[in-house]
Parts: structure tokens; sequence; C-alpha cells
């Protein structure tokens, strides 16, 4: 049983493109969150949903849009896909939107998105 | 402005033997440092959580170490396992409302035979 599950694991599309990546995750947690691992391989975080609810936004082009249908799903939207969106995209989940001592978080496997 | 650097960047060992990796952190407010473990095409995997009145935690062949007034953690890996070339990537979560994580760059190991 995957507990954060994302897909697809490989996506590679044209420029100027509109593209999404699933993610669900199976815990029970309250907190989702989209992070970018680019070409350095830093991990920075994009979005952070707390049951349902927006709670971090880090100065996102607006082409990028969260949608969480509920509080096990938070899917990925991208429009008008440009050359720089190419990044390993990761999906996380924790049970408590602080991450204190007992917090953990969990990281699916990860969706590469190559824009050509 | 909040960082976390590692060093080495890369680093080659043989099998059995051991290494230390090196973190450095400037996050403020703290609220505890993490250790995790990325797998070539996976997501990271947590190894150990460390809060600033723990100076150590071991998690297997992986112990991790945190000096809070400098500022500094390393992790530990004891008689290495092929199993263990991935990169190992050290995170700082800031003490606040809805706290982000800060992530380094990370060390990439390789083990080999």
């Amino acid at each position: 049983d995957t507990a954060v599950s994302q897909t697809p694991k490989y996506l590679v599309t044209q420029m100027g493109n509109d593209k999404s990546i699933k993610c669900e995750q199976n815990l029970g947690h309250d907190t989702m969150y989209w992070y970018k691992q680019d070409s350095k391989k830093f991990l920075k975080i994009m979005f952070s949903y707390n049951n349902k609810e927006l709670i971090i936004n880090e100065t996102v082009p607006n082409r990028f849009s969260p949608k969480s249908p509920d509080k096990a799903h938070l899917n990925l939207h991208i429009n008008s896909l440009e050359l720089g969106d190419s990044a390993v995209y990761f999906c996380a989940s924790s049970h408590d939107r602080r991450m204190r001592m007992n917090t953990e978080a969990f990281f699916g496997q990860g969706t590469r998105l190559t824009v050509v | 402005k909040n960082q976390v650097e590692q060093s080495p960047q890369s680093l080659i060992i043989l099998e059995g033997k051991n290494c230390t990796l090196q973190c450095n952190y400037t996050v403020s407010p703290f609220s505890n440092l993490r250790w995790y473990k990325q797998d070539t095409g996976r997501g990271p995997v947590s190894l150990t959580i460390m809060t600033f009145s723990e100076n150590t935690k071991s998690n297997g062949r992986y112990t991790a170490t945190l000096d809070a007034d400098t500022k500094q953690s390393s992790l530990h890996i004891t008689a290495s396992q092929l199993s263990d070339s991935a990169s190992y990537i050290c995170v700082v979560s800031e003490d606040s409302g809805y706290s982000t994580l800060t992530f380094g760059k990370g060390t990439m190991l390789l083990v080999s035979p």
C-alpha cells in the first residue's frame, strides 16, 4: 500500500500545453504539499493545503493551480507549460501543518516533468 | 534568509566503511532538524528528527548529532552497505504557525563494492 501516490511518474509535453499531476494519500493526514525539485536538487515548497484550504503559496506563477477536492487529494494543474517548468514535482502529506517534532512528512515518488 | 548548507556535495566510500555528512543551518526560529534519504527516482524518506534538546539520535546504522548552539548537525553512517547509495538531505523546520521545511541540497553518497 503506497502511502502517498502521485501520477504520472513521467510526463513529457510540449511548451504551451496544459497538464495535471494527481496526488492521493491514504494516511488520513490533514495537510498536503507540492514541492518542486529543480536541476540543482533543492526541494522547494510550492503549495500547502490543510483540510482543503490553501495555507501556503510560495510565489508560484499563476499558471500553477492546485486543486484539493477532498483532504486526501491534492492535484496540480499547470497551464501554458514553459521550458523552465521542467523539474521533479513531489507531493507530500503530514498529519499536522506545523512540522513539529512528532510530525512526519511522507513524500510521493515524484513526477518528472520534461517540457520540450 | 533561512538556509541549509551541506557538505560534502558528493562522497564515494568502500562498502563496509563509515562516513560522516555535515549540515549547517541558519533557520530561525528553529523547531527541529531532519535527515532524509532519497534514493534515485524516489521521494525522500525520513531517517531522524531531532529538536534542540537532543544531541544525538540513532536509527539503525544511522546516527545524527545536533549542536543547536553552533547550528550544526552531522549524519554518521556505520558499516556502509551498497543500499546506502543515495542522496542524504538535511532539512530544518521553523517554529511558526504553519512551518515550512527548508531543504539542503543534499550529499550524494556512492558506496562502492
